[in-house]
This record gives C-alpha cells, sequence and structure tokens, in this order.
C-alpha cells in the first residue's frame, strides 16, 4: 500500500477556500486517493475519492495530478464546522479492504 | 436509519479484566473492521472481517479477538493480554461496490 504524507496542521480563515495537500508519490495505477475528516471524538467522515480524473460533491473538490503523485482536496468555502483532522488515504482497487490512516492535517478554520 | 452503532460511549474497567465492544450495522455491509486511536495519532486496523465466519488480523491484532457470527455484528474483546488497552476503539463497515468506510461513533475504553 502506497504511504501518504500531509503537513501535520492548516489554518484557514473562514468563507475561504481551503486547500489540503497530499503526497503519495509512490502510488500505483490501480489505487485510488480517499479522503476523510475527523472531528473531535467522533468517528471519520467520508468526503470523497478518486483515481485519476478530478472529482467534486456536495462537500469537496479533489484535484489528482497528472502523475498522480499528489492531489489536493479543497473546501470551497470553509466554516467553522470544518475544524477536523483531514487523513489521505490510498487504497487499492480490489483485492483489500485495508486503510492505512496517518496522522492527517488537522485544519483549524478560524473566524 | 441506517448506520453503525457502538456502545457503550464510554466503558471503564480494572485492569486484567476482559471487556467486548460492541457493534451493530444495518448497512447491510459485508466488510467490517476495528480500529483503535491514540491521542494525537491516526487510525490503526486491529481486525477485519469481509464475510461471515471469516476475520483477518490487523496490523495490531496481538490481545484482542473478535467474532463475526452475523452479518450485523462484530464484536471486539479487549484481553487482558492487551498491554494498553486505554485508547478510542472504532467500528467501520464497507459495502462492496465502492469501499468507502462508515464509521460508528466510537468506545473510549479507560483501564485503570
Amino acid at each position: 500500500d502506497a504511504k501518504t504524507t500531509q503537513p501535520t496542521s492548516m489554518d484557514c480563515a473562514e468563507g475561504r477556500a481551503a486547500n489540503l495537500p497530499c503526497n503519495h508519490s509512490t502510488i500505483s495505477g490501480n489505487e485510488y486517493v480517499y479522503w476523510y475528516r475527523q472531528i473531535h471524538s467522533q468517528g471519520p467522515q467520508y468526503i470523497i475519492h478518486g483515481l485519476k480524473n478530478n472529482e467534486t460533491n456536495e462537500m469537496a473538490s479533489l484535484i489528482i495530478t497528472e502523475d498522480r503523485k499528489s492531489s489536493t482536496l479543497i473546501l470551497p468555502h470553509a466554516t467553522l464546522r470544518d475544524t477536523a483532522v483531514y487523513y489521505c488515504i490510498v487504497r487499492a482497487s480490489q483485492g483489500t479492504y485495508k486503510y492505512i490512516f496517518g496522522t492527517g492535517t488537522r485544519l483549524k478554520v478560524l473566524a | 436509519d441506517g448506520g453503525i452503532t457502538q456502545s457503550p460511549k464510554y466503558l471503564f474497567r480494572k485492569e486484567g479484566q476482559n471487556v467486548t465492544l460492541s457493534c451493530e450495522q444495518n448497512l447491510n455491509h459485508d466488510a467490517m473492521y476495528w480500529y483503535r486511536q491514540d491521542p494525537g495519532q491516526g487510525l490503526r486496523l486491529i481486525y477485519y472481517s469481509q464475510i461471515v465466519n471469516d476475520f483477518q488480523k490487523g496490523d495490531i491484532a496481538e490481545g484482542y479477538s473478535v467474532s463475526r457470527e452475523k452479518k450485523e455484528s462484530f464484536p471486539l474483546t479487549v484481553t487482558s493480554a492487551q498491554k494498553n488497552p486505554t485508547a478510542f476503539y472504532l467500528c467501520a463497515s464497507s459495502g462492496q461496490e465502492t469501499y468507502e468506510q462508515y464509521f460508528g461513533p466510537g468506545t473510549r475504553l479507560t483501564v485503570t
């Protein structure tokens, strides 16, 4: 399973876009990029995932570079409720049910 | 409402006692998982089960045991052999279509 590297922490002003980077330089062709977030003392919440195309849903956008070695999660208009730890995970498309969680990025949205 | 339930939210035990954490899901998911989280750390996989009556060890299975007798239930027993059992325990499940995992609210276990 490919490993991911994320900044330990980031701040973002309320109402501005939050851009959370993730490096996954050892990703292989069949591995998806998943993003989850964990609000303090709760279970992680699924946000979005993608293989190579950019993806958007009601929560966020996921931008994956052409070489797939890095990605960025974008929260377009951050609110105070988006303050959480964000995890970037790489997982194979088939054959494994395992995620490997790193320590994630602690995003603090400032009023 | 479909989802995953874990009970209780807080659990206190004396050292040397076994304790069982419950996890129930009504999402009709085949796969279920148990994770452990220590303060300031990410999640580490304890056990997972892809189908009823089958389960595999994760990265930190020592001192833990599980069973999967029903699709909806995946209880975790923290045995007295687990050297440092105080932690936040999270249960999750996933379907076969997208593999995204749905997490329960967690159980915070304190052993003194």
